[in-house]
């Protein structure tokens, strides 16, 4: 069965980091884009960054320059670097696996992040 | 960046009966869309992807249509596992955008 057990998250200081990792099981890791998707409390869902097979990487504006994502195929695990946090980055975080479609067909569980003083 | 509209925002249906949600893209998107299903407290489940087919063990009762910026997605028969909140997520280009979702509770 494909699983993707997500860790890191927590609370942070405002221009604080963070990091967060997925590891992947149950499906060849390196074949396959990985993605990095937000929801606010009580919002709706944000793409954050996706990182493909090819470590080809896209990202959205709002972290663009703060937020690096990486993979470690070697370990099936996904990671999300996230530096000089800000308030408006409090989110579940939910790492996400591509599908043949480029849609996602299997999510971490989520991960709670906080930023705030 | 091409911005995804759900409509409407919460619709209220009984079970047994149709469900229709609907999304719109603000530029043409072919058929690169996806559905998701989330739940209180869990992580979306995908539904529907390319705009009309089913996702591995989703039931037949779901059902995607369109293509080019108006899309549906219709329940048949709602389920009481069925009330929850979905999304329409386009993939066609970067920034990859969700629409803002629509809440089915029950009537």
């Amino acid at each position: 069965d494909v699983q993707l057990l997500q860790s890191g998250g927590g609370l942070a200081q405002p221009g604080g980091s963070l990091r967060l990792s997925c590891a992947a099981s149950g499906f060849s890791f390196s074949n396959y884009a990985m993605t990095w998707v937000r929801q606010a409390p009580g919002k709706g869902l944000e793409w954050v960054s996706t990182l493909t097979d090819t470590f080809v990487t896209f990202s959205a504006d709002s972290v663009k320059g703060r937020f690096t994502i990486s993979r470690d195929n070697s370990q099936n695990t996904l990671y999300l670097q996230m530096d000089g946090l800000r308030s408006e980055d409090t989110a579940v975080y939910y790492c996400a696996k591509g599908h043949s479609s480029d849609a996602y067909d299997y999510w971490g569980q989520g991960t709670l992040v906080t930023v705030s003083s | 960046e091409k911005v995804m509209t759900q409509s409407p925002a919460t619709l209220s249906v009984s079970p047994g009966e149709r469900a229709t949600l609907s999304c719109r893209a603000s530029q043409e998107i072919n058929d690169d869309l996806a559905w998701y299903q989330q739940k209180p407290g869990q992580a979306p489940r995908l539904l529907i992807y390319e705009a009309s087919t089913r996702a591995t063990g989703i039931p037949a009762r779901f059902s995607g249509s369109g293509f080019g910026t108006e899309f549906n997605l219709t329940i048949s028969s709602l389920q009481s596992e069925d009330f929850a909140v979905y999304y329409c997520h386009q993939y066609n280009n970067w920034p990859l955008t969700f629409g803002g979702g629509t809440k089915v509770e029950i009537k």
